[in-house]
């Protein structure tokens, strides 16, 4: 499986954007790119997920360098409620659904 | 709430009792998967099923642990002789047969072994 590496912990204020790094250089050519987020006390929420190109839903933005050994989350304008643990994933090989998640990046957005 | 549900949302039992956890997934959903989170750790995988098949199990799952979904409907996740390492948060999650990858979680069941 592909590794990924996050930040431990990121700091934004409220109102502004905040751009959430991953890196997976091992990522393979059929490998997506997944991001989650965990508020505290709650189960993890799925975020967006992308292949090659950027994705944007009512969430968040995915963009995805061309060579895909890293992409960034973009939360284009934070409010406290984003205060979080987000989770960059890579999709395993086919035949497995299991998400295997690291320690994530946890942001924090101040008033 | 059309949600995943657990039950109980918290248990303390003391070492070496048995102790099961219900899930409820979204009703339309026919994939099911168990987690289990530890203190400052992302979930780990423990086991999925896919309506009343357990297709894939982790190594995490030792024989202490079964999980089970009769119906394909809810699921059980049963532990047998706790012990304090399985202390942790246990997570259950759905999804639809198309998109596997976006599962959702419930609340979790929070487990402290004394």
């Amino acid at each position: 499986d592909a590794k990924t590496t996050q930040p431990p912990s990121m700091d934004c204020a409220e109102g502004r954007a905040a751009n959430l790094p991953c890196n997976h250089s091992t990522i393979s050519g059929n490998e997506y790119v997944y991001w989650y987020r965990q508020i505290h006390s709650q189960g993890p929420q799925y975020i967006i997920h992308g292949l090659k190109n950027n994705e944007t839903n009512e969430m968040a933005s995915l963009i995805i360098t061309e060579d895909r050994k890293s992409s960034t989350l973009i939360l284009p304008h934070a409010t406290l409620r984003d205060t979080a643990v987000y989770y960059c994933i890579v999709r395993p090989g086919a035949g497995s659904y299991q998400l295997t998640f690291g320690k994530g990046t946890k942001l924090s957005v101040i008033p | 709430d059309t949600g995943v549900s657990q039950d109980p949302r918290h248990k303390i039992t003391k070492r070496g009792q048995n102790v099961t956890f219900r899930c409820d997934p979204i009703s339309e959903h026919n994939r099911l998967y168990w987690y289990r989170q530890t203190l400052g750790q992302g979930p780990e995988f423990l086991t999925y099923f896919q309506n009343e098949a357990q297709l894939e199990k982790s190594r995490l799952l030792s024989d202490r642990f079964s999980a089970e979904r009769p119906k394909g409907s809810f699921s059980t996740l049963e532990i047998q002789r706790t012990e304090q390492g399985d202390s942790a948060m246990y997570l259950c999650a759905s999804s639809l047969a198309g998109t596997a990858y976006e599962q959702y979680f419930g609340p979790g069941t929070r487990l402290t072994v004394t």
